[in-house]
């Protein structure tokens, strides 16, 4: 099993819909994070979050939001997803002072 | 600009080939630097840690200028499977990737 779990894999979704992508780790991680990669742009962070009481924005919060639910669960939100949203989304985890990150298998979002 | 910035390539080498990645950062406070790897539609992998008086791990050789304001990461005798995108990472108070350079090496 992964340590770091993204679901879904995969998602198509409508102009303006919600949409939820979720990760959990069991690497016992406190810090975690998410990108969103487009081609070409390399990752670009969203939110962190250094402790389930720690939520910082990104490079890009725009549009999104994150909930910390516990140490090992982070998730984002589209609240009303637009077609610009369609990308490769990662939530990686590391550990405080630890120099790796490491990375969920990612989520292929399509907003059509 | 973006905070760190890397040549997006592709970089076509033969066989055997050395190449050579650069990639510059604009937060002179960065503390720690890094090369991933990531192969196509897979998620990045750390390959390398970037340290100060420069480090190598088989036929990887990293370099970090801090001057200058850039890393650099070596590959020799390049093999098939070392096709994939190299991106750089900075972390300051968070961590930064550069727009990754992706190498495509050929028989």
């Amino acid at each position: 099993d992964a340590d770091v779990t993204q679901t879904p894999r995969n998602r198509i979704t409508k102009t303006g819909k919600r949409i939820m992508l979720e990760c959990s780790q069991t690497k016992g991680h406190d810090r975690m994070y998410w990108y969103r990669q487009d081609p070409g742009l390399g990752l670009q962070l969203i939110y962190y979050s250094f402790d389930v009481k720690d939520i910082n924005k990104g490079e890009i919060s725009d549009g999104y939001s994150v909930s910390r639910q516990a140490q090992a669960k982070f998730s984002l939100s589209l609240e009303s997803a637009i077609p610009n949203q369609t990308a490769l989304y990662f939530c990686a985890t590391s550990e405080q002072g630890s120099t790796e990150a490491f990375f969920g298998q990612g989520t292929r979002l399509t907003v059509v | 600009r973006k905070e760190v910035e890397q040549d997006p390539g592709p970089f076509n080498v033969p066989e055997g080939a050395t190449v050579a990645f650069n990639c510059t950062y604009s937060n002179s406070a960065s503390q720690s630097f890094f090369w991933y790897r990531q192969d196509c539609r897979k998620e990045p992998k750390l390959l390398m840690s970037v340290y100060s008086s420069g480090n190598e791990d088989g036929r990887f050789t990293a370099q970090l200028n801090r001057a200058s304001q850039y890393i650099s990461l070596l590959i020799r005798d390049s093999k098939l499977s070392d096709s994939a995108t190299y991106l750089c990472a900075v972390k300051g108070n968070m961590l930064t990737f550069g727009g990754g350079t992706r190498l495509m090496v050929k028989p």
